[in-house]
């Protein structure tokens, strides 16, 4: 079945530093994929969805400059937290829909960020 | 607004018991899927229901997809504490445009205690 890496599961970083976290297509590739933010026991929240080649597009309330979000080629997308501060700490999974499907949406298996 | 609202939102029962998880909206959806996520791992797809009046069923559970595409019910008989997990609805809007994004409800979050 389709698989999505998603890398690193965990990280742990300084206030005011940089984090990016990968998430990569193994199997199929994706044109569309999606970037989630989750608090502890919630459900996901979107934050923005990236096309391969294009500007991602950011739901309402995130900002853009803080959530740089790049996908550069059809297997692979990277989310940076800039300037992380520690109500960035979060979890953050990506989930790809397969080029050419309607339902084929697969999951990372997420990012635990935390922000000291 | 919550496009979908899923309730309830905490469910704890002894194994053994049945439930029964609703998602609503008044928006009509062209598909609506159901996850399972565990602590720490991401969402894991259970069903994708298309129809309207669609079921489908999956060992203990049963997904239904309303007649007007716009609810769905997931029932879990004889619950098991491996059942336990937070389960997620999420649906496309009719209207939701080339991107395909998913809309999610809140999640329900379900201890099946032994």
């Amino acid at each position: 079945g389709a698989v999505v890496s998603q890398h690193p599961s965990r990280v742990i970083c300084k206030s005011g530093t940089s984090v990016k976290i990968e998430c990569r297509s193994l199997d199929f590739q994706a044109t569309t994929m999606f970037w989630y933010r989750q608090f502890p026991k919630k459900s996901l929240m979107l934050m923005a969805t990236s096309n391969e080649g294009s500007k991602a597009t950011y739901e309402q309330g995130v900002e853009k400059d803080k959530f740089l979000i790049n996908h550069a080629s059809l297997t692979l997308s990277t989310l940076t937290v800039t300037s992380a501060h520690p109500e960035d700490s979060s979890f953050y999974i990506c989930s790809a829909r397969a080029t050419g499907t309607v339902y084929g949406y697969t999951f990372g298996s997420g990012t635990r960020l935390t922000v000291v | 607004t919550q496009l979908l609202e899923q309730s309830p939102q905490f469910l704890s029962i002894q194994e053994g018991e049945n439930l029964t998880v609703y998602c609503n909206s008044s928006s009509v959806f062209s598909s609506l899927q159901w996850y399972r996520q565990e602590p720490g791992e991401g969402p894991v797809l259970l069903v994708t229901v298309v129809t309207g009046g669609e079921v489908k069923k999956l060992k203990r559970l049963t997904f239904q997809f309303g007649d007007a595409r716009k609810d769905s019910s997931l029932h879990i008989t004889a619950a098991q504490p491996g059942d336990t997990g937070l389960y997620l609805c999420a649906g496309r809007r009719e209207s939701g445009g080339s991107n395909y994004k998913l809309t999610f409800g809140k999640g329900t979050l379900l201890t099946v205690n032994p």
